[in-house]
């Protein structure tokens, strides 16, 4: 069973593009949380949020208690942004999607 | 700057071979932790710590230990390593005394089983 289930798997954009990531869980939480694997394999925490929406820079966030539902977005997306982005919950315990693998074409 | 540091970031062993991976973190954070990313699982926790003495098994512990003397370090040992425990290793610190829980994680240590 995945408690996490993330959306698309894969996903490639040409540059400049609007991105959306998708993440939708199925226990109860009290933090999501967005981190972002470069291929050199470092995992770097992009957002941990409870309720409502953050932004940073070009990356939105946003999450929705009631229909357990959190999105990822990258406006005016750059050929740095691929990676592979991974949506984390904290329940009881840690559970974490399999990661949207982006890729930015130029 | 506080940092979270893995060694080795390489490491190749035999079947059967007891092996420690090291974690140490200058966040002064509380709490600890140890995962495993395979291709098609993501991360998986394997074993935790929330303080100095208290350690907590994940979902992943079977073939693992750990144990915290102090607040900086969270060793990971395999007992007796299996091929099936060839991963990418990665500990984790956050704050739990902030309340965010957002973690801050290491570089990672590549591990190879014979």
């Amino acid at each position: 069973k995945n408690e996490v289930e993330q959306s698309p798997q894969n996903l490639t954009a040409q540059e400049g593009e609007f991105i959306t990531i998708n993440c939708s869980y199925s226990v109860g939480i009290s933090a999501l949380h967005w981190l972002q694997q470069h291929p050199g394999g470092g995992i770097v925490s992009l957002f941990m949020l409870s309720s409502g929406k953050k932004k940073h820079g070009r990356l939105i966030a946003t999450i929705n208690i009631q229909e357990k539902h959190s999105s990822l977005h990258i406006t005016a997306s750059h050929p740095r942004d691929s990676a592979v982005y991974i949506c984390a919950v904290i329940g009881n315990q840690f559970y974490f999607g399999t990661g949207t693998s982006l890729t930015v074409i130029p | 700057d506080a940092e979270i540091t893995q060694s080795p970031r390489h490491k190749i062993t035999e079947t059967g071979r007891q092996v420690t991976l090291a974690c140490h973190q200058t966040w002064n954070h509380n709490n600890m932790f140890w995962y495993r990313q395979d291709l098609g699982h993501g991360l998986r926790l394997i074993h935790y710590s929330y303080g100095v003495q208290d350690t907590n098994k994940g979902e992943v512990s079977d073939g693992y230990s750990v144990s915290r003397s102090n607040t900086e370090d969270l060793p990971l040992t395999l007992e007796s390593a299996a091929s099936s425990q060839t991963s990418v290793y990665f500990c984790a610190s956050s704050d739990r005394t902030s309340g965010h829980n957002e973690q801050f994680f290491g570089p990672g240590t590549r591990l190879t089983v014979l």
